[in-house]
């Protein structure tokens, strides 16, 4: 799947739960992003991570939290204190070089809040 | 940070028909445009991008051209196809690595 795996496809979520979404890459890529797309707007950034252990928030990361201890993986924790929780999640990589750093993305996880 | 804005919101074009998207931006410090397509319930698949040194691009019926003094770009689309319809997102590379996306034009081709 274009080297990056998230999972799972669906979840479905009662309030009040945490939910952790993965999002593993093998294209040896140093940057990695959490993206979050509700339908009819474009993609917005929640996390975004340049390189193993340090992360910055994007622009709508209340509610969310991300961790970086390997450099092939980049999980989402999407907590309770997300108020609209449901949307679709997609998570990308990129090298982290100023020209060649085309941005890939996984096949997106659906999260539903019950 | 930066603003990207795209438009129209929805194209619907006859099959054979061109088909044109624009974007604007913001930061004059964005240098790669890249322009992802997505099909309904799939990952977004770049397509064609463009870097701020080059003005425009061509890969077979799909091209891209950029004006960085007007801080736009738009994505042509010739001869159009019913395999063209989809959801077509501009994006703009600021600093620090981070992709802004535009909201996105669903483009209908009517055969």
């Amino acid at each position: 799947d274009g080297g990056i795996t998230q999972s799972p496809k669906y979840l479905f979520r009662k309030e009040g739960q945490n939910v952790t979404l993965s999002c593993e890459q093998n294209l040896n890529h140093d940057a990695m992003y959490w993206y979050r797309q509700d339908p009819g707007q474009g993609l917005r950034l929640i996390y975004y991570s340049q390189i193993v252990n340090d992360f910055q928030k994007g622009d709508i990361a209340e509610g969310y939290s991300v961790s970086r201890e390997k450099k092939e993986s980049f999980p989402l924790t999407v907590t309770s204190a997300q108020k609209n929780p449901t949307a679709f999640y997609l998570c990308a990589s990129s090298t982290s070089g100023t020209r060649d750093n085309v941005l890939t993305f996984g096949a997106g996880s659906r999260l539903t809040v019950l | 940070g930066e603003n990207v804005e795209q438009h129209p919101s929805t194209l619907s074009v006859q099959e054979g028909d061109s088909a044109v998207i624009k974007c604007t931006y913001s930061d004059s410090a964005s240098n790669y445009f890249p322009w992802y397509k997505q099909e309904l319930g799939k990952r977004p698949q770049l397509i064609i991008d463009i870097r701020s040194n080059v003005g425009e691009k061509k890969d077979q019926r799909i091209a891209v051209t950029l004006n960085k003094t007007a801080k736009h770009f738009s994505l042509h689309i010739t001869e159009t196809q019913p395999e063209d319809s989809a959801v077509y997102f501009c994006a703009a590379r600021g600093n620090f690595n981070k992709f802004y996306f535009g909201s996105g034009t669903k483009l209908n081709v009517k055969p």
